[in-house]
């Protein structure tokens, strides 16, 4: 197998509060993991990418300081969107790249943040 | 640059045939990914081809021609469930094993 989950699967939070999203893969070990976001019938857009035990490679135009990432282990990445705002509502998906499996990348079932 | 193209929008029939072409230009290549992506849910692995050639997973097969900047994915057997967007994606190297995407190939299987 490959599962990536993610968690949670959507979330409902007020403006000015942060939210904290997880990616796992449950079954292998992940080198590199990955954030995105997609807007509805929009094309996926990356935000970053994480390695295990170093800081995050953040898109240009992504605020790091907003769109917070750690990753603790192989097989945990968490992104915190802090200070949200209603324009960050979107639909949030991980990708692990399966680290015995040369470039193969997965991803997690996405997570849909709404902001009120 | 990276650049990838793939038709924009496909229709067939139920029980048909469809193939979704996707062409590359990239500075180098270490791989191309199909996903399929159902409308709301995230994207799910179709395939992964690093070599020349087809590889054939059940109903669906994808081809590889590094030569021609060129892969296809090939649909058979349609069926009602198969209606989704299919990306193309492109593994370049020294890009941080950032995958680069098509806009994706909206298929709409009609009964």
């Amino acid at each position: 197998g490959a599962v990536v989950s993610q968690h949670p699967s959507w979330v409902i939070c007020k403006s000015g509060t942060s939210v904290k999203i997880e990616c796992r893969s449950l079954d292998f070990q992940a080198t590199t993991m990955f954030w995105y976001r997609q807007f509805p019938k929009q094309s996926l857009m990356l935000m970053a990418t994480s390695n295990e035990g170093s800081k995050a490679t953040y898109e240009q135009g992504v605020e790091k300081d907003k769109f917070l990432i750690n990753h603790a282990s192989l097989t945990l990445s968490t992104l915190t969107v802090t200070s949200a705002h209603p324009e960050d509502s979107s639909f949030y998906i991980c990708s692990a790249q399966y680290r015995d499996r040369g470039g193969e990348q997965y991803f997690g079932p996405g997570t849909r943040l709404t902001v009120t | 640059g990276q650049n990838i193209d793939q038709p924009t929008e496909m229709t067939a029939t139920e029980g048909a045939i469809v193939q979704i072409n996707c062409t590359y230009q990239t500075s180098g290549f270490n791989g191309l990914f199909w996903y399929q992506q159902h409308a709301g849910e995230a994207p799910t692995f179709l395939s992964y081809n690093v070599l020349d050639g087809l590889e054939e997973k059940g109903r669906f097969s994808s081809f590889l021609s590094r030569s021609k900047g060129y892969s296809y994915l090939l649909l058979k057997e349609l069926q009602m469930k198969d209606s989704a967007s299919y990306l193309c994606a492109v593994f370049p190297p020294g890009a941080g094993n950032k995958l680069t995407f098509g806009g994706g190939t909206r298929v709409l299987v009609k009964p």
